[in-house]
């Protein structure tokens, strides 16, 4: 199993600035997503974070706007850039690891942000 | 590319009934199949998978069977419980797409007592 920790939890944030959200998993990992929960809506792909090279995104989604870092397989982070309040979403972090001897997709526990 | 169709919310029932939430989709290689769940305020939890036709993901009375031909995965529960209230998302997972999760727009579930 892989146990995924966020931070921030959650925060307000003031319309044209940026926040980082970090990833740290327990365990080495080969796959790590990013994805983004607007309220009252399903769960869509922002991006694969790939370790040692740019990540790849999701059609609808650039480079710009959501950088994202992985330094090594334990950890990735991913920025909101130039924040609007349609930024305001919950963003989840999501591993594949082992689970019961098959590959398992398994959550962070999001960061819900809102922006004013 | 890949999609996942569930039926539309919010479904209400009362407490003992029977539940079905309808879930099909579209994918060009063997995806693996899931149903999450989110309770109010929580996480996303993994409720139950498939990996391959015919296999029957099931877990605290919910069931959902993989069905190839008519490209399903319905969620059922013979008797749900206020505590089942929650939104349940069908998802699907195939590795020739890279492992990317796909997910269903949710199903909203109230159970009243």
């Amino acid at each position: 199993s892989a146990v995924i920790s966020q931070k921030p939890s959650r925060d307000i944030c003031q319309r044209g600035t940026s926040l980082t959200i970090q990833c740290q998993v327990d365990s080495q990992v080969t796959m790590m997503f990013w994805y983004r929960q607007q309220p009252g809506q399903s769960l869509t792909l922002i991006a694969t974070a790939n370790q040692g090279s740019e990540a790849t995104y999701e059609s609808g989604f650039v480079i710009d706007k959501f950088p994202i870092s992985r330094p090594n397989l334990t950890f990735s982070t991913l920025t909101v850039s130039n924040m609007s309040p349609e930024d305001s979403s919950i963003y989840l972090c999501s591993v594949l690891g082992e689970g019961g001897g098959q590959e398992t997709q398994y959550f962070g526990p999001g960061t819900r942000l809102l922006v004013l | 590319g890949d999609s996942v169709t569930q039926m539309e919310g919010p479904v209400t029932l009362s407490e003992e009934a029977f539940l079905t939430i309808n879930c099909t989709y579209t994918a060009t290689g063997y995806p693996s199949l899931f149903w999450y769940v989110q309770y109010p305020g929580e996480g996303l939890q993994l409720l139950l998978k498939a990996t391959k036709a015919d296999d029957k993901g099931s877990n605290k009375g919910f069931e959902a069977t993989y069905r190839k031909e008519t490209t399903s995965f319905h969620l059922e529960k013979g008797s749900v419980q206020v505590s089942d209230s929650a939104v349940y998302f069908c998802a699907l997972s195939d590795r020739g797409g890279g492992f990317k999760t796909i997910f269903g727009a949710g199903t909203r579930l109230f159970v009243k007592a």
